[in-house]
């Protein structure tokens, strides 16, 4: 079965710095993998994802995921952090076999400071 | 379209009472799903529509929770004889793919969720 694991529960970074939140993979086959971001009291959305094509993932709002194989991970990052990039984050997996259900991570909060 | 919508968004029942939410997917969408999300954690998957069929249910849905899809548009979730620990946001999401199992094309759109606290 395919599975996730975002490391850190919790991230904080300052306004204008380097997003990295990290994500890592187990499946037997080639997973297809999503990054999706919570706002407070809203529904996921997706920001990108990763089909077995280019290996960069461009997303929307300046995010972006490289799949490493080699490293079994996903993780996402940004250049430079806005205010409003405030939001929990989550990795998923999709299950090739039946409901294609996605399987999602614990979860990033991103805290940025001003 | 308006994407998916989700009712009520918030409910604050008593235990022992039942709740009864609702999802209506995007209109051309035939899949279906609704997830569990406690705080401070990630979705987790309860049951799966193809149109109006049940196709999977998973093992955190106990006997108390029932879902119907009757028409293969609007869903709903009942949770008879809530708990305290069934307190948590009920997220649904539809997605339209219809393929083979390269499956990275089944993008969910998710609705907003209905947030229930028991007391």
């Amino acid at each position: 079965a395919q599975s996730v694991t975002q490391l850190g529960s919790h991230v904080s970074v300052s306004e204008g710095a380097l997003v990295l939140l990290r994500c890592n993979y187990s499946s037997s086959v080639p997973p297809y993998l999503f990054w999706y971001v919570q706002y407070p009291n809203q529904g996921l959305q997706l920001l990108l994802k990763y089909t077995s094509a280019a290996t960069l993932v461009k997303g929307i709002n300046g995010f972006e995921a490289e799949f490493k194989k080699s490293e079994t991970s996903f993780h996402l990052t940004k250049p430079s952090a806005h205010m409003s990039d405030a939001a929990e984050y989550f990795c998923a997996v999709i299950e090739l076999q039946g409901a294609q259900k996605l399987v999602f991570g614990q979860g990033t909060r991103l805290t940025i400071n001003p | 379209d308006t994407g998916v919508s989700q009712n009520p968004r918030h409910k604050i029942t008593k235990r022992g009472q039942n709740v009864t939410f609702r999802c209506d997917p995007i209109s051309e969408h035939n899949r279906l799903y609704w997830y569990r999300q406690t705080l401070g954690q990630g979705p987790e998957f309860l049951t799966y529509f193809q149109n109006e069929a049940q196709l999977e249910k998973s093992r955190l849905l106990s006997d108390r929770f029932s879902a119907e899809r009757p028409k293969g548009s609007f869903s709903t979730l009942e949770i008879q004889r809530t708990e305290q620990g069934d307190s948590a946001m009920y997220l649904c999401a539809s997605s339209s793919y219809g393929g083979a199992p390269s499956a990275g094309a089944n993008v969910l759109t998710f609705g907003a969720g209905s947030r229930l606290t028991v007391l």
